[in-house]
């Protein structure tokens, strides 16, 4: 059965320095997302990775995937306050299955 | 609003009463999908439909569990003689086709007392 997760669970980092969430899956996919959760609210999406070498970026944060390592990061570059988030990679499509397999969740507090 | 719609936000029931949370997926989404999370931990997976069709069901669901999506529309998950360990938000979400993300909605937070 498909496993997913992430490291390190907890980050605490101070404002304008970088980091790299890891997110590790036990089987095959291509399809890999990445998802940010306030506390109490619903997830919103953030990257869309579907290819090996896929790389997406938006703001502050940039997402890869390489399917061979079946490995994915979240790459914060000069983190600020308001990405103080739980963040989580989310799988589709191992064997076979259209559900997406959720990771353990990252939470990231960055401090003034 | 186009998203994903849930109904109640918020359920407050005794132990051993049956409950029933409805979602209104996206529209032109024929795929919805029913997640359990607790405090801490990432959302969990319940169950799956492609429009009517149920398509998988976790084996973690009780027989307490059920849910449905008729005409492919709208959903409803119901959980018969709740127990305090069913306390969680319950989130659903639908997606458009494979290869793209599923969008949430704001869930259904459950207190059983």
């Amino acid at each position: 059965e498909l496993k997913v997760e992430q490291n390190p669970l907890f980050l605490s980092m101070q404002e304008g320095k970088n980091y790299t969430i890891y997110c590790n899956y036990s089987t095959t996919s291509d399809r890999l997302y990445w998802y940010r959760q306030d506390p109490g609210k619903s997830l919103e999406s953030l990257f869309v990775l579907l290819s090996n070498g896929a790389v997406k970026q938006e703001g502050r944060l940039m997402a890869s995937l390489d399917t061979k390592a079946r490995l994915s990061t979240l790459h914060i570059t000069a983190a600020v306050h308001d990405l103080s988030a739980t963040y989580f990679c989310a799988v589709e499509g191992a064997s076979g299955t259209y559900k997406y397999i959720f990771g353990t969740g990252t939470r990231l507090k960055v401090l003034a | 609003d186009t998203g994903v719609s849930q109904d109640p936000r918020h359920k407050i029931t005794k132990r051993g009463q049956n409950v029933t949370f409805r979602c209104d997926p996206i529209s032109e989404h024929n795929r919805l999908y029913w997640y359990r999370q607790t405090l801490g931990q990432g959302p969990e997976f319940l169950t799956y439909f492609q429009n009517e069709a149920q398509l998988e069901k976790s084996r973690l669901l009780s027989d307490r569990f059920s849910a449905e999506r008729p005409k492919g529309s709208f959903s409803t998950l119901e959980i018969q003689r709740t127990e305090q360990g069913d306390s969680a938000m319950y989130l659903c979400a639908s997606s458009a086709q494979p290869n793209t993300e599923a969008f949430f909605g704001q869930g259904t937070r459950l207190t059983v007392v």
